[in-house]
């Protein structure tokens, strides 16, 4: 799937700072970052809907989403801690309206390892 | 509450074997339900999916009915190839408030094909 692009695609990290990037192609007015831990299905992070954040779910506070624009999608982390290390999944729907059951469109993840 | 229930861990057949996946569902309303599959090193990706109760959901030789009856929503496949080792995922939209699409993963089975 090249019309979701995430980098790096593999991380390795002290405790420093550093920031996960995303881009769709798709048009879509809906993105997701997901976590996945090893062996466990992926858990959502943060929902944007055109820019705007709509849903955070529980996250440490040193995860710090950002939306530019409607196709980019940025997470910051600070002072990561070993239990983040994960799978870190972008996704996007045309819509955020379940209404419409629209399918989620996933990237193919940036691999956070820390040390 | 609203969930989904996947029992089966790990499955291994060999190639143009009968697959049987068992999910599981409880609810108070009767949503969307999906299966996404994970091939290795990539993000989960629509397999199907059945947008009404006592309907069948079909692509790419799988099959799923929504049993409203038994609350299942079990995935079956006739023949499997190696091609279709990966992980596979019972979803369901998350519970009803607020109206968002936001996916909630069962905890997967890892299907295993051997040549």
């Amino acid at each position: 799937n090249t019309k979701i692009t995430q980098s790096p695609r593999y991380l390795i990290l002290g405790r420093a700072n550093k920031s996960l990037e995303c881009e769709q192609h798709l048009g879509h007015n809906a993105m997701y970052w997901y976590k996945q831990s090893a062996e466990k299905p992926p858990e959502l992070m943060f929902l944007y809907n055109l820019k705007q954040l709509i849903r955070n779910e529980t996250v440490p506070s040193r995860f710090i989403p950002e939306c530019p624009d409607s196709s980019k999608l940025l997470l910051h982390i600070s002072a990561v801690d070993p239990e983040d290390s994960a799978v870190y999944f972008c996704a996007s729907s045309q819509e955020i309206n379940r209404e419409t059951n629209e399918r989620l469109f996933f990237g193919h993840g940036t691999k956070l390892s820390v040390l | 509450g609203d969930s989904v229930t996947q029992m089966q861990g790990q499955v291994t057949l060999s190639e143009d074997d009968f697959l049987f996946i068992n999910c599981t569902y409880s609810t108070t309303w009767y949503p969307t339900l999906f299966w996404y599959v994970q091939y290795p090193g990539e993000g989960p990706q629509l397999l199907l999916k059945v947008t009404t109760a006592n309907n069948k959901g079909i692509s790419r030789g799988f099959e799923a009915t929504y049993d409203k009856r038994t609350t299942s929503f079990h995935l079956q496949k006739a023949s499997v190839q190696e091609s279709d080792s990966a992980v596979y995922y019972c979803v369901r939209p998350f519970p009803p408030m607020p109206n968002y699409n936001v996916l909630y993963f069962g905890s997967g089975t890892k299907l295993t094909v051997e040549p």
